[in-house]
């Protein structure tokens, strides 16, 4: 089966502008989360989809961040306006279900960089 | 509050030695642990996870884990290590659902010929 599959795979822009970044998951599953890893810290939660609905977007850091996965299947984060303190490395992964027996699939993650 | 403290953020070991991996974690509830390794430009690939009963875990790539719940701690064992096995490693814990990790910062393992 196809893997978790994230684009671009690098992005450089300039503080004030908007980004978009991609996450298609596996097909079939219900469940997609973003993560962020920032210089080199801890990855840290985002938000979790179940199918389209946000469950839980308690790792948002504010309102410049906003996050859609329109009919279920691919999701996208987009950041307007990027701060420099944006940059950083965003996962995106997926699962069947929230069991022990559903793991979670990572993508490659997106670099963002923000200058 | 839910954190995981990895101590060592770069170790490096010759090939065929051992290796430990430390961690840490905070939790209030059950923990259910997991440890992924990511290779330079992969995603975090799952090599062990703990839910419950043996404490000692084996994993992919020859890797295991013990669980001491005395000290809250989660460590990551080879007994040889491989070139290969240079990658970053995270430790991280479970929500009670699996809907939510919390990772460690990494230990970038480095492996000397």
């Amino acid at each position: 089966e196809a893997g978790v599959t994230q684009f671009p795979s690098h992005s450089v822009i300039e503080k004030g502008q908007t980004v978009t970044l991609r996450c298609d998951p596996i097909s079939g599953h219900d469940n997609l989360y973003w993560y962020r890893r920032v210089m080199g810290k801890e990855i840290k939660f985002l938000l979790h989809f179940v199918k389209e609905s946000k469950q839980d977007e308690s790792g948002m850091p504010n309102n410049r961040f906003l996050a859609e996965r329109t009919g279920g299947t691919y999701s996208t984060l987009k950041v307007q306006p990027a701060e420099l303190e944006d940059s950083g490395v965003y996962f995106c992964a997926s699962s069947k279900g929230g069991s022990s027996n559903s793991p979670l699939h990572f993508g490659n993650g997106t670099r963002l960089t923000v200058t | 509050a839910q954190s995981v403290t990895q101590p060592d953020i770069h170790i490096t070991v010759s090939e065929g030695a051992s290796l430990e991996l430390r961690c840490n974690y905070s939790y209030g509830a059950t923990p259910y642990l997991f440890w992924y390794v990511q290779s330079p430009g992969q995603g975090l690939q799952l090599l062990l996870k703990y839910f419950s009963g043996d404490t000692l875990v084996q994993g992919i790539k020859g890797f295991e884990a013990e669980f001491k719940r005395s000290q809250s701690s989660f460590n990551l064992r080879k007994p040889s290590v491989h070139w290969s096995d240079a990658a970053e490693y995270f430790c991280a814990v479970g929500a009670w659902n699996f809907n939510k990790f919390y990772f460690g910062s990494g230990t970038k393992l480095n492996v000397k010929p």
